[in-house]
Parts: C-alpha cells; sequence; structure tokens
C-alpha cells in the first residue's frame, strides 16, 4: 500500500533562517506531487506541484522553492524565511492530476 | 484564486441529527471531491462524483452535483462526535491540480 511521509512535524525558526522541508511517497511510481499551505482556520493554497523528476509547477509567487530529485521525494525550500511564511504545510500526491490526492500529516511552521 | 466556496463557514449540531455543507464553484469540471480534516491533520479523501453523475453514496455519507448551478452538497446522516472535523470540497479539470474549496468547520456535540 502507498504511504506518504512528511517531516518534521512542527518546527519553528527565526525570521531571515533557511527552510527544508521533506516529503517522500512510497509504494507507488511516478505520482503527482503537491505542496499546499494552510492558514489558521483556511482552506489550502497550491504552492508548487510536480508531475515528474525534475518538473516543478509553481502556482504563487513568493521566496519559496521546491525541487523533485527523485522520482518520490519532494523537497520545500526557502533561503530566507519571513513572518507571512509561518503556516500549516501539507505534502500530497495523486495517481493523476484530477484524482483523489493523498496526504501527509503536515508540518506546522512557526516563524519568530 | 479559489474555485470552490463551501457554505456554511462553520456548522454545529447534536449527534444523531444530519449535516449538510455546500460547495460551489466557477467554471466547468471533470469531478468534484470532498475531504475531510481532523484538527491539526492532513486531509482525507472522501468521495468523488464525475461531472456526469448526479448523486453519489458511501455509508453515511451522500453527495448531490448539479452542475448547472455548478453546486454540490455533502450529507452526513445521522452524524456522531467523531465527525467533527472540517470538510472541504475540491473540483478538478482536466488539469493536474484541484482547487479546493475554504472548507466548513463541523463541531457535533455528544
Amino acid at each position: 500500500s502507498q504511504t506518504i511521509h512528511q517531516w518534521p512535524a512542527t518546527l519553528v525558526q527565526p525570521v531571515g533562517s533557511p527552510l527544508s522541508l521533506e516529503c517522500t511517497v512510497e509504494g507507488t511510481s511516478n505520482p503527482n506531487l503537491y505542496w499546499y499551505r494552510q492558514a489558521a482556520g483556511r482552506g489550502l493554497q497550491l504552492l508548487f506541484y510536480s508531475v515528474g523528476i525534475g518538473q516543478i509547477s509553481s502556482e504563487v509567487p513568493q521566496n519559496l522553492s521546491a525541487s523533485r530529485p527523485q522520482d518520490r521525494q519532494f523537497i520545500l525550500s526557502s533561503k530566507k524565511l519571513l513572518l507571512s511564511d509561518s503556516g500549516f504545510y501539507l505534502c500530497a500526491w495523486s495517481l493523476v492530476g484530477n484524482q483523489p490526492q493523498h496526504f501527509g500529516d503536515g508540518t506546522r511552521l512557526s516563524i519568530l | 484564486s479559489q474555485q470552490g466556496e463551501e457554505d456554511p463557514q462553520a456548522l454545529s449540531i447534536q449527534e444523531g441529527e444530519n449535516a449538510t455543507m455546500n460547495c460551489s464553484y466557477k467554471t466547468s469540471i471533470n469531478n468534484l471531491q470532498w475531504y475531510r480534516q481532523n484538527s491539526g491533520r492532513g486531509l482525507v479523501h472522501l468521495i468523488l462524483i464525475r461531472s456526469n453523475e448526479r448523486e453519489k453514496h458511501s455509508g453515511r455519507l451522500r453527495v448531490t452535483l448539479d452542475t448547472s448551478k455548478k453546486s454540490s452538497s455533502l450529507l452526513i446522516t445521522a452524524s456522531r462526535a467523531a465527525d467533527t472535523a472540517s470538510y472541504f470540497c475540491a473540483t478538478a479539470k482536466n488539469t493536474d491540480k484541484l482547487i479546493f474549496g475554504t472548507g466548513t468547520r463541523l463541531q457535533v456535540f455528544p
């Protein structure tokens, strides 16, 4: 069966520090991969998605970036975090873009 | 911009009652999906309804889709305290992504 791992679960970082969040998927090949951000009590904002290794689509201009170095690995990064980067970050995968997505348990990022 | 808007934003009911949530969207879709999110957790897919379907059931869940009105509803029958969560609709076109709505927070009191 397929599983998705996302870590860390919580992260507290100072403003201006770098960021690296990792997401890996097991049990499937060539999945579509997604990074979302969710503000408290709000809906999901799609940040990046990838349909294959090295293929990244950016949805929102920001100081974040994403990379897909391996088929089942998706990384969200920043060189310098802003206060506005605080939020709940979710990784998800699907077999096809318009089919059900499967989510990790998220990373709660607090910027101080 | 977000495709789906859920209504109401929050809903409180007693155990045993039915809960109905609505979702409206703006453009044509391939399918519409409903997800559940427990506090502090990731989303879990509940049900998918295709654009050529009008109604779908899964256990205590009933989803309807009206493409002429660009709207969908999720009915949870005989609700339980464990149904307390946020519920999101998501719309899919023939693209590589879903567009999620703003969600309905459901509170079921025992």
